[in-house]
C-alpha cells in the first residue's frame, strides 16, 4: 500500500517568505508526527496529533510555526516569515496509535535563502 | 524530562564483526524505546521497539537490542555486518510519562569495511 508521502520534496523560500509542507499519512493512521531534521543531527520533535487534535506542540520553534490536521488525515505544516536558521528537512510520520511504530515520509528539504 | 545519548557519532567495522552500537537514555520510568535506520537517500524506518515486554528484543535484518533498566541503556547489537548495514542509526525514546513526544538521538553511521 501507499506509504506517507510529502510535498513539495524540495523548496527554496527566500528570507521572509512564509512555505507550507503537506503530509499524507497512511489511510487509517490516527497519530501524526513532524520532526525537523538538521544535517547531521537526528528528527527533533515539533508536535504531533491525534486524529485532528493537537495534543503536543512544545516542539515548535517559535509562533511562526504552526501546524494543523483539520480533518484527522492530511496534515500541513506552516512556517510564516522564514529565516535561514529554517533550513532543514521536515520529515513527517503517522502511525496507528501513539506507542506503535512510526512511519516516516520521505521529507520535505526547504532551503531559505 | 526525557532524552537520549548515542555514544559514537561514527562506527566502523569489518564485514562479519560484531556491530555494538550504543544508546543511553535518561527517563524517570522504563519508556517505550525504538531503533531506526536512515540509509542513505532513504526515509527512517523501524528496526525494533521495546514497548515493556520481554527485554531482549529482535528486529529486522539480524539485529537486536537489550533493554537494561539498571544501566538506562538500550544497546543495539548485530553479530555479523554486511555491507547493506552501511547506514545512519538512530536511537528513540517516548511515553508514558512525556506523553508520546518522540526524542531522538543525534545518531551513529556505521561503516563497513570490506
Amino acid at each position: 500500500g501507499a506509504g506517507v508521502s510529502q510535498s513539495p520534496r524540495y523548496k527554496v523560500a527566500k528570507r521572509g517568505q512564509d512555505v507550507a509542507l503537506r503530509c499524507d499519512p497512511i489511510s487509517g493512521h490516527v497519530s501524526l508526527f513532524w520532526y525537523q531534521q538538521a544535517l547531521g543531527q537526528g528528527p527533533e520533535f515539533l508536535t504531533y496529533f491525534q486524529n485532528e487534535a493537537q495534543l503536543d506542540k512544545s516542539g515548535l520553534p517559535s509562533d511562526r510555526f504552526f501546524a494543523e490536521r483539520p480533518e484527522g488525515s492530511v496534515s500541513t505544516l506552516k512556517i510564516q516569515r522564514t529565516q535561514q536558521e529554517d533550513s532543514a528537512v521536515y520529515l513527517c510520520a503517522s502511525s496507528p496509535d501513539l506507542r506503535g511504530e512510526q512511519y516516516f515520509g520521505p521529507g520535505t528539504r526547504l532551503t531559505v535563502t | 524530562a526525557q532524552s537520549v545519548t548515542q555514544l559514537g557519532s561514527h562506527v566502523s567495522v569489518s564485514e562479519g564483526a560484531l556491530v555494538l552500537l550504543r544508546c543511553n537514555y535518561s527517563s524517570s520510568v522504563p519508556p517505550y524505546l525504538f531503533w531506526y535506520v536512515q540509509y542513505p537517500n532513504q526515509g527512517l524506518q523501524l528496526l525494533l521497539k521495546y514497548t515493556s515486554a520481554a527485554t531482549l528484543v529482535k528486529g529486522i535484518n539480524g539485529f537486536e537490542a537489550e533493554f537494561k533498566k539498571s544501566e538506562t541503556s538500550f544497546h543495539l547489537t548485530k553479530p555479523s555486518a554486511h555491507m547493506s548495514d552501511a547506514a545512519e542509526y538512530f536511537c528513540a525514546v517516548s511515553g508514558p510519562t512525556g506523553g508520546f513526544k518522540t526524542i531522538f538521538g543525534a545518531g551513529t553511521r556505521l561503516f563497513v569495511k570490506a
